[in-house]
């Protein structure tokens, strides 16, 4: 079955630069999708389409796609982004989605 | 705004089948992909599957044999069924909308519920 691979951890200090990868045979043919998700509460979506950002996202956040691995860039880090961090996307014929296992966001 | 809510029994005993039903208010379930996702406690999001407001699903290959999504439009709900449970179905259960044109992304979801099974 088709596998999407985070890091467990990232960890950074407040006003830093935290990037999260994630990496997948079928992302040059397939959009990523970025969710986070704090504790306890649902998923929200932070970018869509590799490198979309939804309304009401900070700038902060931003995506970029290159290969089989897109990336998640939060710049100038806070610590309301501590939480954990996913990617989803498709399998190569677009039929099934598939998740990565997900990061944990630490702000140091 | 769209808002989603899941309902369903919290307890289902291992062999049952699990029951779930999501219901969509500030907006029409007609046009649009509608998903399900689960997650064990303590761990990542799993897709379930998704399903067309006319009727057309996917589901994940791991959990085929078991799961079938269906739709009432004339009640604005989509439902969950999951055969043949056991302990490690145990999971906080979300239903998600997607577009009219993609299952995803997935824009608005519930607040997720939590299905635990045992006897």
């Amino acid at each position: 079955s088709y596998e999407l691979t985070q890091p467990p951890s990232v960890s950074v200090s407040p006003g830093q630069t935290a990037r999260i990868t994630c990496s997948g045979d079928a992302l040059p043919k397939q959009y990523a999708y970025w969710y986070q998700q704090k504790p306890g509460q649902a998923p929200v979506l932070v970018i869509y389409k590799d490198s979309e950002r939804p309304s009401g996202i900070p700038e902060r956040f931003s995506g970029s796609s290159s290969g089989t691995t897109v990336t998640l860039t939060i710049s100038g880090v806070q610590a309301e982004d501590e939480a954990d961090y996913y990617c989803q996307s498709a399998d190569s014929s677009g039929t099934y989605g598939v998740f990565g296992g997900g990061t944990k966001l630490t702000v140091l | 705004q769209v808002q989603l809510q899941e309902s369903g029994p919290g307890l289902v005993k291992p062999s049952e089948t699990l029951s779930l039903t999501c219901t969509v208010s500030g907006g029409s379930i007609s046009s649009y992909y509608w998903s399900w996702i689960r997650q064990p406690p303590g761990k990542g999001l799993e897709w379930i599957g998704y399903i067309y407001y006319s009727g057309s699903t996917n589901y994940n290959p791991s959990l085929k044999s078991r799961v079938t999504i269906s739709v009432d439009t004339s009640k604005n709900q989509f439902s969950l069924k999951l055969s043949s449970v056991t302990a490690a179905d145990t999971a906080v259960y979300y239903c998600a909308r997607g577009t009219k044109t993609s299952p995803y992304p997935l824009s608005y979801w519930g607040q997720g519920t939590l299905v635990t099974v045992s006897s």
